[in-house]
């Protein structure tokens, strides 16, 4: 199995812009998590899905920041418009039922 | 929510067992134990989990204590490429998949 997959690795875009983050789940796995790190705040869940449906999203920072599930094996975090504060390292995971959650190599963005 | 509490780093001599505690006090019934680890600049790897009763697999052991408050990670012959950070973490709820991280402790493996 591939893993999770994340992409692009590497984001750098203008205050503004709008940035999209993709991530493919391990094949089979129905719950898909969307996380962000930074250096002051650590890992933050940022919004999680079960079979498609989003559950929580209390971890999303603000309106500009959406996420979509159209079916079970892709999955993106949008933001529009992007902020500086919004450079961190995002992280995409997936799981089965109870399993242990998956992680991907996750995107470097940064805003300028 | 249950909260962990850990060392914010620890140092560990290559070749030696290293023993990462963590406090986990306010745990209930149905959670589970959670460890992951983090090497710089990649995802978080899961490494072990348990509820109750010790848990070893390839990568390390579990030891929770019987009034399941404290529990620790055991890498049973540490090598350089085990540092990272570690975490500790309580499953949240008995239907949720998700985890809550908190800071992790830095582990140096020194030669």
């Amino acid at each position: 199995d591939a893993g999770v997959i994340q992409s692009p690795r590497h984001e750098v875009t203008e205050m503004g812009q709008e940035v999209t983050l993709r991530c493919k789940p391990i094949s089979g796995h129905n719950s898909l998590f969307w996380y962000r790190q930074t250096m002051m705040r650590g890992l933050e869940l940022l919004i999680y899905f079960n079979n498609n449906v989003p559950i929580d999203d209390s971890g999303m920072p603000e309106d500009r920041f959406s996420a979509k599930m159209p079916n079970a094996s892709f999955s993106t975090l949008k933001i529009q418009p992007s902020e500086p504060r919004d450079s961190a390292v995002y992280f995409c995971a997936s799981s089965s039922g109870h399993s242990p959650l998956h992680f991907g190599n996750g995107t470097r963005l940064t805003v300028t | 929510d249950a909260k962990t509490t850990q060392p914010t780093s620890m140092d560990c001599a290559e070749g030696r067992a290293a023993n990462l505690p963590c406090n986990h006090s306010t745990i209930s019934g149905n959670e589970y134990v959670y460890w992951y680890r983090q090497i710089h600049s990649q995802g978080p790897q899961y490494i072990i989990h348990g509820l109750k009763n010790n848990e070893t697999n390839e990568m390390a052991s579990l030891i929770i204590t019987e009034d399941r408050k404290s529990s620790t990670l055991i890498l049973p012959h540490a090598t350089l490429r085990d540092t990272a950070v570690y975490y500790c973490i309580v499953r949240v709820g008995s239907n949720t998949g998700k985890l809550i991280f908190g800071q992790g402790t830095t582990l140096q493996v020194k030669p």
